[in-house]
């Protein structure tokens, strides 16, 4: 079975901090995503990348930056923490030789800033 | 532009069947998805199907594809207390990642 794993289960930071969030799979795919959660509002993608070094920004990438320099690794990072970007961050994976296209999916890293 | 639509809310008794509705507006979408989030945890896919279809039975899962509405069903017989989650729609339109609904929270009653 695909493993998606964020390092990070729950997360508490101030205002201003730098905030990495962790996501490695363990199923050789290219595909990786960062999306963020919020109630109402669905899943709105942050970033994705399609390759190792390689980036696309999603729908919301204001805030954000990702890191991938190895092709089981997507880094989220928040240069500086935010009160709106308190959410749920999930990250998902998927491969480009899987014909139906589904996601996999971490379990999601909930990040409260004070 | 993409969007999905769900309702937020639907609330059934155990035993009766729960439908959850979405609508799409990308008429190139070719896969469409059912994702299931139980409390604290991440999303795991519960279904798909392919646009050339218009239902897919599994088990105690139907889903019904209106290409022409834009619309799809997700339809779970004999809901049990332990389907209560947030159900998202989302579809494949071959570019970049998955769009997804807002999800529609399913609540359960004894």
């Amino acid at each position: 079975d695909v493993k998606v794993t964020q390092s990070s289960r729950y997360l508490v930071k101030r205002t201003g901090e730098k905030v990495f969030l962790e996501c490695v799979q363990d199923m050789d795919h290219e595909n990786m995503f960062w999306y963020r959660q919020d109630p109402g509002l669905g899943l709105r993608l942050i970033y994705f990348s399609y390759d190792v070094k390689m980036k696309e920004k999603g729908d919301i990438p204001e805030g954000y930056s990702v890191s991938r320099e190895k092709k089981e690794r997507f880094s989220l990072i928040l240069e500086s923490a935010s009160t709106n970007q308190t959410s749920m961050y999930l990250c998902a994976s998927k491969s480009r030789h899987l014909l139906t296209g589904e996601l996999f999916f971490g379990e999601g890293s909930r990040l409260t800033v004070l | 532009g993409e969007d999905v639509e769900q309702s937020l809310f639907l609330s059934v008794r155990e035993g009766d069947s729960s439908v959850i509705n979405c609508t799409y507006t990308d008429s190139s979408s070719t896969y469409l998805y059912w994702y299931k989030q139980e409390p604290g945890a991440g999303l795991q896919l519960l279904t798909y199907i392919f646009s050339n279809m218009d239902m897919k039975q599994d088990q105690r899962l139907t889903v019904l594809l209106n290409k022409k509405d834009k619309h799809l069903s997700l339809r779970i017989a004999d809901t049990q207390t332990g389907d209560s989650a947030i159900y998202f729609c989302a579809e494949n339109t071959g570019r970049r990642a998955l769009t997804f609904g807002s999800g529609t929270r399913l609540q359960v009653q004894p």
